[in-house]
């Protein structure tokens, strides 16, 4: 069966300092991958997704990237971090061609202070 | 581009009884799906229910129903016999046909399900 796996669960962070959040999938080839931010009781926002290795699409402009190096691993960073980047963040897989559903990772709890 | 819209922040429901949660949505994708998704206080995010726009009849998944009227352009959440394990963040997210590879989400519904 398909798992998704993304970690550390939850960091502090001080402003300025670097950032990496990482999600594997495991039980699937070639899916799409998400990072979405979840600020605190708001909605979820699409930051990245990703359809193959070294494909990374950006949602909005901001202070974060996404890689992909690897089929089923996909990474969010930061190189200095803004209290703003403070919030949930979520990492999502999706098959292809057309699934029809989008599951979850854990969730990484970040706190900028 | 897709927009959705929850305009209940909040709800409260006595245990069990049923309740519905709002979302209305706008496209102009000729093809696209609907999601609900439930979170509860851990942070995980579960998929609960999916509509597609060209489904004959509402979707249902146990207790959760979908009441979808298209040309309204709404989705709602029907939660029959609420438990208190119901008690959580609910979103509703859709796709377009154009825009397959991404999910759009609306700011959710806190339900509390009162014994």
């Amino acid at each position: 069966s398909q798992t998704i796996h993304q970690w550390p669960a939850t960091l502090v962070q001080p402003v300025g300092s670097p950032l990496s959040l990482e999600c594997t999938v495991e039980g699937t080839s070639n899916p799409n991958l998400y990072w979405y931010r979840q600020a605190a009781g708001r909605g979820l926002q699409l930051l990245f997704y990703s359809v193959g290795i070294g494909q990374i699409s950006s949602e909005v402009p901001q202070n974060l990237s996404a890689s992909r190096p690897q089929d089923r691993q996909f990474i969010l960073s930061s190189k200095k971090l803004l209290l703003s980047d403070s919030g949930f963040y979520l990492c999502a897989w999706n098959p292809q061609p057309s699934g029809n559903t989008i599951y979850f990772g854990e969730g990484s709890w970040l706190t900028v202070v | 581009a897709q927009k959705i819209t929850q305009t209940q922040p909040g709800m409260f429901v006595q245990e069990k009884e049923a309740v519905t949660l709002d979302c209305t949505y706008d496209t102009s994708d000729p093809s696209y799906g609907l999601f609900w998704y439930k979170q509860p206080s851990s942070g995980e995010m579960i998929f609960l229910i999916y509509q597609g726009s060209y489904d004959q009849q509402n979707a249902t998944e146990g207790r959760y129903s979908l009441n979808f009227q298209k040309a309204r352009k709404s989705a709602n959440l029907v939660i029959s016999a609420s438990q208190l394990g119901d008690s959580a963040m609910y979103f509703c997210a859709m796709r377009g046909l154009y825009n397959f590879n991404k999910f759009y989400f609306g700011s959710g519904t806190k339900l509390n399900v009162k014994p």
